[in-house]
């Protein structure tokens, strides 16, 4: 089972973009679609997006203007990009391996707080 | 989007009851849930995948069933350690969506 070790801004005005990145660690980096969910106390746990080994990309069709995911395989890292955020993108980020569609592995989580 | 319906939103339980928690799914998802146990300040640790298949190194007192819309997740002899909030996913469609979660505490 891979680990995951996540990094980025924890706090942001509005209208800045959120930058997240995650480190895999074990395991086969390109066995796992590598995915980012968000828990904020209104919402619940919200799926963000995925990547999959070969570059194709799902999104939440709430967030996908906004979003971008995308993969380092050189360092075995993934991020996200949302832009234009607002006080409503406040939450826990957790970043997140899935293999067949369920999530195996998560990230320790950072809270991102939007704030002017 | 499949909405995933839990109930109860808690449960108040005591040591060695068995406990049920249901997920309903707005349109048939085959067996395509997971369950999950998140405990305060962690992330989610999977708990049951392709609704009735346990993780590796999950306790058996766990388990899942169902098929369709409804499945269920049952704790035979709730644990000291099994407080916790417990949520569905469904991994059949994107977006892949979650239940809004059910809290388990001590009565």
């Amino acid at each position: 089972q891979v680990q995951l070790q996540q990094w980025g801004a924890g706090l942001l005005k509005p209208s800045e973009t959120l930058s997240l990145t995650c480190a895999v660690y074990g395991g086969s980096f390109s066995a796992y679609s590598w995915s980012w969910i968000r828990q904020s106390p209104g919402k619940g746990l919200e799926w963000i997006g995925e990547i999959h080994h070969g570059g194709s990309s799902n999104y939440n069709p709430s967030l996908q203007s906004r979003v971008t995911i995308s993969l380092d395989t050189s360092k075995n890292q993934f991020s996200l990009n949302l832009r234009s955020v607002t006080a409503a993108d406040t939450a826990v980020y957790f970043c997140a391996g899935s293999l067949a569609g369920t999530t195996h592995s998560w990230g320790q989580g950072i809270l991102v707080t939007v704030s002017s | 989007d499949i909405q995933m319906t839990q109930s109860p939103s808690s449960v108040s339980a005591s040591v060695g009851d068995r406990v049920t928690i249901t997920c309903r799914a707005s349109q048939g998802i085959s067996s395509w849930l997971a369950w999950y146990q998140q405990k305060p300040g962690k992330a989610p640790t999977l708990l049951i995948y392709a609704a009735s298949t346990l993780q590796s190194g999950v306790p058996s007192r766990f388990s899942g069933s169902g098929f369709g819309t409804d499945f269920t997740l049952t704790i035979s002899s709730l644990q000291p350690e099994d407080f916790a909030t417990y949520f569905c996913q469904q991994t059949n469609s994107f977006p892949r969506t979650f239940g809004q979660g059910t809290k388990v505490d001590i009565k």
